[in-house]
Parts: C-alpha cells; structure tokens; sequence
C-alpha cells in the first residue's frame, strides 16, 4: 500500500520567501512521486515528478523538489514566493503497476503574504 | 494542442437520479483516468480505462461506473446518487497506462447532489 503525508494544511508566507512545502510518503517498492498545484476552480498542473534519475528535480515556475530515500521525503521548495503561487498543491505517489492509480496527500494550501 | 476536456462543467442532481461525466483527452492519449475531489476525503482514484479496458479501479461503490469508447473518450456514470457524491470529479489523461506517464487534468466537473 501506499500513503502520502503532507503536513500542514495551510502555509503562509511573504512574498520574496522561501517556500517549503513538506511531503512524506510510504510505499513498499520504489515509487515515482509528483507535485500537482491546484489553481481555484481548475484541474491539477503537474509542477514536477521524480520517475529514479535524479534525486534533485527541477519543476517549472522555479519550484524543485529532492527526493531522500532514507527520510522517505519529497519536500517542494522555491527560494522566493510571488503572489502567483498561492494556490492548493498536491503531493502524490504511485508504485508498483500503477495499479491503485495516484495516491495524493491532503494538499497544502499556500498564501503569499504582500 | 487541445487539453482535456470536461462536461459539463457543472451539474446539480437530487438524491436518487442518475448522473453521467463526459471526458475527451488529449489527442493521441490512450489512458483516462478518473478521480473524485471532496474537502473531507481529498482526492481519491476511481478508475483508469485504457483502450476501451478499465484497467484498475479504486475503492468506490459499484454504483460509480465508467467506460471508454475506441476514440479514447471516456464518460463515468452514478447511479442512484448520494448526498455524499457531491464532489469535484476529475478526469486525467496520458499517453500510456499505469499512472507513472505524466496525467494531464481537465478543469472537472462539479456535482451537487441535492
């Protein structure tokens, strides 16, 4: 089985910070593992995914996440906020086949603070 | 390229009727899948269909549905709604199966069960 943890439901930050949002997941065999933003009343834009090449992802909008096996982590950061990525983002993962499609956290509700 | 597509984008029903979501993916796209948005439960996996098969399925009743016709597009089907079927409904499509090819998402559908 597989599990995603994101924790806290709500960041605030100010705009020109750094941005961290944190995603831990569980799985039993190597996963492949995604972040999806959620802009209000739209579908999900993937912003980066981690498929076992390298540990360090670049995503767009300036967004990168660094996968750490041994803390089974994929947090997203960006060195500095813009008003434009408030937004809802998902963290989500998928192993084996596939065969229990993606698996996606709660989602982490982002607000830029002026 | 056209993205995927999604209707309606709204629909109000009340309890006992039946509903049906229509999704066109992207073209070329062989694999749509189907997932249900709720603020309690989060995003959960229904079903993907790939060339006309479902292929997996999730933890839903048997009354959710879904099928896929030869040109990829893809409708699922409620039967005899619930008030806790009111959710955004979102379709995702990709070249290939499996979940680990990236899914591009339509904008969803919004039900409201009355």
């Amino acid at each position: 089985a597989q599990s995603v943890t994101q924790l806290g439901s709500h960041v605030s930050v100010s705009e020109g910070a750094l941005v961290l949002l944190r995603c831990n997941y569980s799985s039993s065999v190597p996963p492949y593992l995604f972040w999806y933003v959620q802009y209000p009343n739209q579908g999900l834009q993937l912003l980066l995914k981690y498929t076992s090449a390298a540990t360090l992802v670049k995503g767009i909008n300036g967004f990168e996440a660094e996968f750490k096996k041994s803390e089974t982590s994929f947090h997203l950061t960006k060195p500095s906020a813009h008003m434009s990525d408030a937004a809802e983002y998902f963290c989500a993962v998928i192993s084996g086949g596939g065969a229990d499609g993606l698996t996606f956290g709660k989602g982490t509700h982002l607000i830029i603070q002026p | 390229k056209a993205g995927v597509t999604q209707t309606p984008r709204y629909l109000i029903k009340t309890r006992g009727q039946q509903v049906t979501l229509s999704c066109s993916p992207i073209s070329g796209h062989r694999s749509v899948s189907w997932y249900q948005q709720t603020p309690g439960q989060g995003l959960q996996f229904l079903f993907e269909y790939f060339s006309e098969t479902q292929r997996n399925k999730g933890n839903f009743p048997g009354r959710f549905s879904g099928r896929q016709f030869s040109n990829s597009r893809s409708e699922m089907n409620v039967s005899t709604l619930e008030l806790g079927d009111s959710a955004l409904y979102l379709c995702a499509s990709s070249l290939l199966a499996g979940g680990r090819n990236e899914q591009f998402f339509g904008p969803g559908t919004r039900l409201t069960v009355l």
